[in-house]
C-alpha cells in the first residue's frame, strides 16, 4: 500500500464549477500537508500549505486536512480554464526530535480540464 | 523571489554517453532534490542532499549519482545514459518544510 493516495482522474469539468481534489495517507507522522499545481511542461509550483486539521483558505482555494480520517483536499471555487493543470498532493513528516527535513511524500496526481 | 534553475530544458542524449544535468538555487537553501517524473508512476525521488557534500539515495537511485561541492547547486548525473532513463527531470530546494522546484528537463534518451 502506498503511503499517499490521491484520486487519480482525469477530471474535467464546466467552468465556474467546484472542483474537489482528495488524497488519504496511512502514515501518522505526516503533520506538513501541502498541495502544488503543475502545468504542462513545467515544474510544479507550491500552491497551499498547511500544518494543522481544518480550512485554510486562499481566494477561490481552499486546503482542508482531516488528520483523525487522514485524509486532505483541495477545493477550487468558481474554477476557471487557466485552472486546467496536474494537482499534486505533498506531505512532510517530522522526525523523532520533531524536526522535518523537507523530504516530502507526493500523491501521484490529479489531471483537471476546466472547459470554457 | 524563489528561484530554481536547470541548465537545460530539452537535452538529447545517445545510449551510452555520460549526462550531467545542472541545478542552481538562489535562496541558501539547505536541502536540495531530484526527481523524475514518469506518466502514471508520479514524483520519485533519485536523491537528496542535506549539505554541502552529502548525499542520500532516494527511491530510485540505481543509474544515478550526484554531486554538490557547493550549496547553490546539485547536479545529476547519468553515467551511462539509457533508453530507460528517457524522463522529466526535476530539481527541487527547500529549508524546511516546503519544497520549491525548477522548470524541469526533459531528457531523451536515443
Amino acid at each position: 500500500q502506498k503511503e499517499v493516495e490521491q484520486d487519480p482522474g482525469p477530471l474535467s469539468v464546466p467552468e465556474g464549477a467546484i472542483v474537489s481534489l482528495n488524497c488519504t495517507y496511512s502514515n501518522s507522522a505526516f503533520q506538513y500537508f501541502m498541495w502544488y499545481r503543475q502545468y504542462s511542461r513545467k515544474g510544479p509550483e507550491l500552491l497551499m500549505y498547511t500544518y494543522s486539521s481544518g480550512n485554510k483558505e486562499d481566494g477561490r482555494f481552499t486546503a482542508q486536512v482531516d488528520k483523525s480520517s487522514k485524509y486532505i483536499s483541495l477545493f477550487i471555487r468558481d474554477s476557471q480554464p487557466s485552472d486546467s493543470a496536474t494537482y499534486l498532493c505533498a506531505m512532510n513528516p517530522l522526525d523523532a526530535g520533531g524536526t522535518s527535513y523537507g523530504k516530502l511524500t507526493f500523491g501521484q496526481g490529479t489531471i483537471l480540464t476546466v472547459h470554457p | 523571489d524563489v528561484k530554481v534553475t536547470q541548465s537545460s530544458r530539452y537535452l538529447v542524449k545517445r545510449t551510452g554517453e555520460k549526462v550531467f544535468l545542472e541545478c542552481v538555487q538562489d535562496m541558501d537553501h539547505e536541502n536540495m532534490f531530484w526527481y523524475r517524473q514518469d506518466p502514471g508512476l508520479g514524483l520519485r525521488l533519485i536523491y537528496f542532499s542535506y549539505d554541502v557534500k552529502m548525499k542520500e539515495k532516494g527511491d530510485i537511485p540505481e543509474g544515478y549519482s550526484v554531486s554538490r561541492e557547493k550549496k547553490e547547486r546539485f547536479s545529476l548525473i547519468l553515467e551511462s545514459a539509457s533508453t530507460n532513463q528517457t524522463s522529466m527531470y526535476l530539481c527541487a530546494s527547500s529549508r524546511r518544510d516546503t519544497q520549491y522546484f525548477g522548470p524541469g528537463t526533459r531528457l531523451t534518451v536515443l
